[in-house]
């Protein structure tokens, strides 16, 4: 099975402050990559797929990029509505893993 | 637009069968792939397999000997059994829709709780 590695385990920033996610997978995934936002209680909401395309009403501070084995997700300028964990979701050879998840906190 | 709502037992007993139910609205079960996942108390998500429109299935091998999913299309609803439960398969299970050519859930429920106890 392919492992998904996210790092960091736990972000603190600032508001304001520009946000850097990375994922790493343990073998090549094309571009077969997917970020979501989960906040505490609720499921978890699609951020980008295909490594870099922005789903539908999601905020423009979120980008995606990357290919291969490694990914990042940035948010451009946090925002306090943007405290969430955050996870990466490969697919490949009809196996999925997600990676162990982000935690974004504001300082 | 397409929702989805999870349904079945809080409290299953170990080594019972966990049975739980998506209902889905909006949109016609047969067009569309699925799949559930889980989430234990604290942690990570873990994907435990996929339904596609044909009927045909996709499953965790970790989790592939204990799994079945099937779809209902008369209720637009389908389903997961999960047998011989243990206390490390209490979580939030939930059910989403996958995108056809990239695997990616864009449409989620809101998640229902299942805790493995005597």
């Amino acid at each position: 099975d392919i492992q998904m590695t996210q790092s960091p385990s736990t972000l603190s920033a600032s508001v304001g402050d520009r946000v850097t996610i990375t994922c790493r997978a343990s073998q090549t995934i094309s571009s077969w990559l997917a970020w979501y936002q989960q906040k505490p209680g609720t499921a978890p909401k699609l951020l980008i797929y295909k490594a870099s395309t922005l789903e539908s009403e999601v905020p423009s501070r979120f980008s995606g990029s990357g290919s291969g084995t490694e990914f990042t997700l940035t948010i451009s300028s946090l925002q306090p509505d943007d405290i969430a964990t955050y996870f990466c979701q490969q697919y490949n050879s009809y196996s999925v893993t997600f990676g162990q998840g982000t935690k974004v906190e504001i300082k | 637009q397409v929702q989805l709502q999870e349904s079945g037992p809080g409290l299953v007993k170990p080594s019972e069968t966990l049975s739980l139910t998506c209902s889905v609205s909006g949109g016609s079960i047969s067009s569309f792939y699925w799949s559930w996942i889980r989430q234990p108390p604290g942690r990570g998500l873990e994907w435990i397999g996929f339904l596609y429109s044909s009927g045909s299935t996709h499953f965790n091998a970790s989790l592939k000997s204990r799994v079945t999913i099937s779809m209902d299309t008369s209720k637009n609803q389908f389903s997961l059994k999960l047998t011989s439960v243990t206390a490390a398969d209490t979580a939030v299970y939930y059910c989403a829709r996958v995108n056809r050519d990239y695997s990616y859930m864009d449409v989620w429920g809101k998640g229902t709780t299942v805790t493995v106890s005597s």
